[in-house]
Formats: C-alpha cells, sequence, structure tokens
C-alpha cells in the first residue's frame, strides 16, 4: 500500500523558514517523480514543485522560484521541501504527492501538513 | 499557462442523483487530465486519470470522459460519501494547473 507522511510543519514568523518531509512507503521511491502541491485556507489546489526519481530534474511554480527548494533522499525514502522568506500567502496545508504516468500526474497524496505564516 | 475552468462552482444534489461536473481546457491538453475528490480536512484523492479511465478502487458509479479541451466527471447515482469538492488537473503542458472546484452538497 503507497503511504505518503508529511511533516514538519507549524507556525512561522513572515520571512522565517522552514524544512517540509514525506515519508514514503509501498513502492519503490527512487523510481517516481514527486510533488509538492498546497492548498490556501478555503482556496483550491496550487502545484508547488516536482523532483524527478533521480533528484536530477526540479520544477518550480514561478510564485515559489527562488525561495523554495525540493529534494529527496532515496536511501531514507523521504521527500523534502525546504521553505525560505515565507509570508502570509505561503500559509496553506502542503501535500506530497507521488507522479503516476506523467510526471505532473499525481496518483497519491500524504494527509498534508500546515504551515501557518504569521507574528 | 493552460487556464482550467470547472463548471459549475458548485452544485445541490440528492443522494441518487445523477451528478455532471465539466471543466474546460484553454487550449488542447488531449486526454492528459485527472480528475480528483476532496472530501472535508482530507487530502484529494484521484478518481479518473488519463480522462476516462477509473483509478483502483474507485466505484464504478464514477465515471469521465472527454478529450481536447472539454471534460466531464459524471456520478451515475449519488451516494453519502460523494458529497465532496471535485478538481480536475491538467497535466499536458507545463506547468500543470488545477480547475478551481466544484463543491457538491445536499440539497
Amino acid at each position: 500500500e503507497v503511504q505518503l507522511v508529511e511533516s514538519g510543519g507549524g507556525l512561522v514568523q513572515p520571512g522565517g523558514s522552514l524544512r517540509l518531509s514525506c515519508a514514503a512507503s509501498g513502492f519503490t521511491f527512487s523510481t517516481y517523480a514527486m510533488s509538492w502541491v498546497r492548498q490556501a485556507p478555503g482556496k483550491g489546489l496550487e502545484w508547488v514543485s516536482t523532483i524527478s526519481g533521480s533528484g536530477a530534474g526540479t520544477y518550480y511554480a514561478d510564485s515559489v522560484k527562488g525561495r523554495f527548494t525540493i529534494s529527496r533522499d532515496n536511501s531514507k525514502k523521504t521527500l523534502y521541501l525546504q521553505i525560505n522568506s515565507l509570508g502570509a500567502e505561503d500559509t496553506a496545508i502542503y501535500y506530497c504527492a507521488r507522479s503516476g504516468s506523467g510526471w505532473f500526474a499525481f496518483d497519491y497524496w500524504g494527509q498534508g501538513t500546515l504551515v501557518t505564516v504569521s507574528s | 499557462d493552460i487556464q482550467m475552468t470547472q463548471s459549475p462552482s458548485s452544485l445541490s444534489a440528492s443522494v441518487g442523483d445523477r451528478v455532471t461536473i465539466t471543466c474546460r481546457a484553454s487550449q488542447g491538453i488531449r486526454n492528459d487530465l485527472g480528475w480528483y475528490q476532496q472530501r472535508p480536512g482530507k487530502a484529494p484523492k484521484r478518481l479518473i486519470y488519463a480522462a476516462s479511465s477509473l483509478q483502483s478502487g474507485v466505484p464504478s458509479r464514477f465515471s469521465g470522459s472527454g478529450s481536447g479541451t472539454e471534460f466531464t466527471l459524471t456520478v451515475s447515482s449519488l451516494q453519502p460519501e460523494d458529497f465532496a469538492t471535485y478538481y480536475c488537473l491538467q497535466h499536458n503542458s507545463y506547468p500543470p494547473t488545477f480547475g478551481q472546484g466544484t463543491k457538491v452538497d445536499i440539497k
């Protein structure tokens, strides 16, 4: 069974940083691209970033480019998202998602971790 | 970026009703589209991939159709657990983009 478990969210001040993690199990982690998708309170879904199975390729939404860094450790079956220079607009639930056939065809999702940016 | 427009934004329906949600793409995306269900407080769950293929484990009352720019998700007989928000996602063109969502609630 595919399982994705996010952690690392919390309350952070504007301008602060956090590192989110997503622990994967139930599939061969290194053979799948992985992504982060976020959802602001009461809003829709927004793609944030994707990383290839090897980690060599990374993609970012314009809204986070230069502030967020996606990475992975295939030996630990863990996906990361380093988020810096946080603003109120980054307040959201952050979901990790596995990419099925197609880098952006998200087939399984974690339960999400909440990031709240507030002073 | 490709814009995905869902309609309606919300609808009220009764258990047993047939419900159809539409997603229109601002340009052709072949069949590179998925449908997701999100229950309150839960993560999205994929129902349909490649526009019309049913995800494993998803009840057969859900179906998808379409290609190019117009797509539909149909629930043939709405069940109590189907009251949720539904999103489409296109992954044909970078960046991937979601529709704004359709909330289905109880009439």
